[in-house]
Order: structure tokens, then C-alpha cells, then sequence
């Protein structure tokens, strides 16, 4: 079975500062990794993903995470912070095989102090 | 414009009457999902479908159905609504094959059962 552990359901950091929100998964075979980012009263829509080849991938809005295999993690950063990344945001796996089940971690909002 | 479309976008009803929530893509998917989400626990799988008549059982089934004649289209019925299924419920749709597997998510509904 396939899950998603994201540390932190509430994150606070100042306008400017780093933003790094942890996401742990686990997976019986190679996963496939998405972060999504859901702003109020919106559906959620794709920041980046990881499939295979490079291990850093970039997204919108200047978000990024590293796939790191021996630590089972996809953490999301971003050097600097605005206002306008105060969101909740979604890390999620889905089984490279021909299992196609997604699972989503609980989510993490985001509060960007001005 | 590619989309995910749910109507109707919020409902409120009384425990026992049974009601349907569409679903409909246009990007030629095969592979459709819904998702509820609550407060403190994330997105739970209710249901996905791989293709036309294809469908099976996420994280949280109990008290809902699905069906999948078309492929562009995929409602979700709960055919004794309870109060424990008030909720936000978003559909979702991706590509089986390639790169593009990512979810798109339809705009969200907001269903009170009273």
C-alpha cells in the first residue's frame, strides 16, 4: 500500500523568508510524485511533478522539490515567500504500475505573514 | 478550454434523498476519480475509473456509487445521503499513458445533509 506523510498541517513564514514543506511517501514500486496547490475556495491545480530523469523538478511560481529515493521524500521549497503563496497545498503519489490509485497527504496551508 | 466540470456546485438536501453529482471532461481521459475533503484529513478516494466501465473502490466508498457509460463523464450518486457525507467533493481526470498524469480537478461541490 502506497501513503503520503506530510509534516505540519499549519505552516507560518514571513514574506521573504525560505518556504520548505515536507512530504514523506511510501511505495512498492517507483512512484510517481505531485505537489498541488489549492487556493480558497478553488480546486486544486498542479505545481510540479516528478515521473523519471531529473530528480529537481521546478514548477509555477518558482516552487520546486527534490526527489530523493533513499529518503522516501519530495519536499516543495521556495527561496522567498509572497503574500500570494498563502494556500493549502496537496503532496500526492500515484503507483508507476498498472495500479493507478492516487493517494493524497492531508495537506498543508500555508500563512505568509506580511 | 480543457476542464473539469461538477455541477451543481453547492446542494443542500435531507438524509434519504438520493442525488447525483455530474461530472463531465472534455480532454478525452480514461482515467476518472472522485475525492471528498474534510477538514483535517485531506482528499480520500471515494471512486476511480481506469476506462468506460471500469471502476473501483478508493479509501471511502461506503454510501456512495458511481458508473461510467461515456468516457467524458463520471457522476457520483449517493443514493441515501447521510449527514457524515456533508463534505467538499471534487472530481477529477487524467491521461493513463505518457507524461500527463497529473490529475485536473473540476471546480469542487459543496454538499450539506441535513
Amino acid at each position: 500500500a502506497q501513503s503520503v506523510t506530510q509534516l505540519g498541517s499549519h505552516v507560518s513564514v514571513s514574506e521573504g523568508a525560505l518556504v520548505l514543506l515536507r512530504c514523506n511517501y511510501s511505495s512498492s514500486v517507483p512512484p510517481y510524485l505531485f505537489w498541488y496547490v489549492q487556493y480558497p475556495n478553488q480546486g486544486l491545480q498542479l505545481l510540479l511533478k516528478y515521473t523519471t530523469g531529473a530528480t529537481l523538478v521546478k514548477g509555477i511560481n518558482g516552487f520546486e522539490a527534490e526527489f530523493k529515493k533513499s529518503e522516501t521524500s519530495f519536499h516543495l521549497t521556495k527561496p522567498s515567500a509572497h503574500m500570494s503563496d498563502a494556500a493549502e497545498y496537496f503532496c500526492a503519489v500515484r503507483n508507476s504500475g498498472g495500479y493507478q490509485k492516487v493517494t493524497f497527504g492531508i495537506g498543508t496551508k500555508l500563512q505568509v505573514i506580511p | 478550454e480543457a476542464q473539469v466540470t461538477q455541477n451543481p456546485r453547492y446542494l443542500i438536501t435531507v438524509t434519504g434523498k438520493k442525488l447525483t453529482v455530474t461530472c463531465s471532461q472534455n480532454m478525452n481521459h480514461e482515467y476518472m476519480s472522485w475525492y471528498r475533503q474534510d477538514p483535517g484529513l485531506g482528499l480520500r478516494q471515494i471512486y476511480y475509473s481506469m476506462n468506460v466501465e471500469v471502476t473501483d473502490k478508493g479509501d471511502v466508498p461506503e454510501g456512495y456509487k458511481v458508473s461510467r457509460k461515456e468516457k467524458r463523464n463520471f457522476p457520483l450518486i449517493l443514493e441515501s445521503p447521510s449527514p457524515n457525507q456533508t463534505s467538499l467533493y471534487f472530481c477529477a481526470s487524467s491521461s493513463n499513458s505518457g507524461q500527463g498524469l497529473e490529475q485536473y480537478f473540476g471546480p469542487g461541490t459543496r454538499l450539506t445533509v441535513t
